[in-house]
């Protein structure tokens, strides 16, 4: 399995409190994801990098911001928590070497925003 | 606009049959598509993949079926096991490599 650590696995927070998720991988791969999944939505992209500081939105950014200082940790951050953000998030990664476009995921935050 | 699309939320079957679940999709550019499977609480893994250049894809049990003329593939297990029971996505890469995800299908496998 792919060495893919998230952190926190839950978190209940409140409405306007700043939230910060840790995705931790110990690959080396270049390429790291925050997905969050919601029913009826499956998993839906909300930021991803490309490399040590080198980063881009995805479907879902807006109420969120990502920092990636090494190559091992992409930090994903909700300035302000709202209720609708209430969700699983899903960290993966890929070095996109082996099977084409084949992402591994990490075990998921489950965050709740009251 | 999803792009991809799994139209069945939900299926059931007996143990021993064929599983099939359907996904479909918008953007003709894609050229490549996956399949994750997701246990409860855990993070999605990888199951099957194909490639537009191909039709078919069989990895033991799993078999995934391209039909590019109508933007439809299908996943098929044979022979169905409880432990197979998850839900599973059918996903295509982007253009920075990331992934779009259909909303998933919750398969039950019955004992």
């Amino acid at each position: 399995d792919a060495g893919i650590t998230q952190s926190p696995r839950h978190k209940v927070t409140e409405t306007g409190t700043p939230v910060t998720l840790r995705c931790h991988q110990t690959e080396n791969h270049r390429y790291m994801y925050w997905y969050r999944q919601d029913p009826g939505h499956g998993l839906r992209l909300i930021h991803y990098s490309y490399g040590v500081k080198d980063t881009d939105k995805g479907e879902v950014s807006d109420g969120y911001s990502v920092s990636r200082s090494k190559t091992e940790d992409f930090l994903l951050t909700l300035e302000s928590a709202t209720s609708s953000q209430t969700s699983v998030y899903f960290c993966a990664i890929s070095d996109h070497k082996g099977r084409p476009y084949e992402q591994y995921f990490g075990p998921g935050t489950r965050l709740t925003v009251t | 606009d999803q792009q991809v699309k799994q139209n069945s939320p939900s299926l059931s079957v007996q143990e021993g049959r064929i599983s099939i679940l359907n996904c479909d999709y918008t953007n003709s550019m894609f050229d490549y598509f996956l399949w994750y499977k997701k246990y409860p609480a855990e993070g999605p893994t990888f199951l099957i993949s194909i490639s537009s250049i191909k039709d078919k894809n069989e990895d033991g049990r799993f078999t995934v079926f391209l039909n590019k003329s109508a933007k439809h593939l299908s996943l098929h297990i044979v022979p169905s096991q409880p432990g197979d029971s998850a839900v599973y996505f059918c996903a295509a890469p982007g253009s920075a490599r990331q992934l779009t995800f259909g909303s998933g299908t919750q398969l039950t496998v019955l004992p």
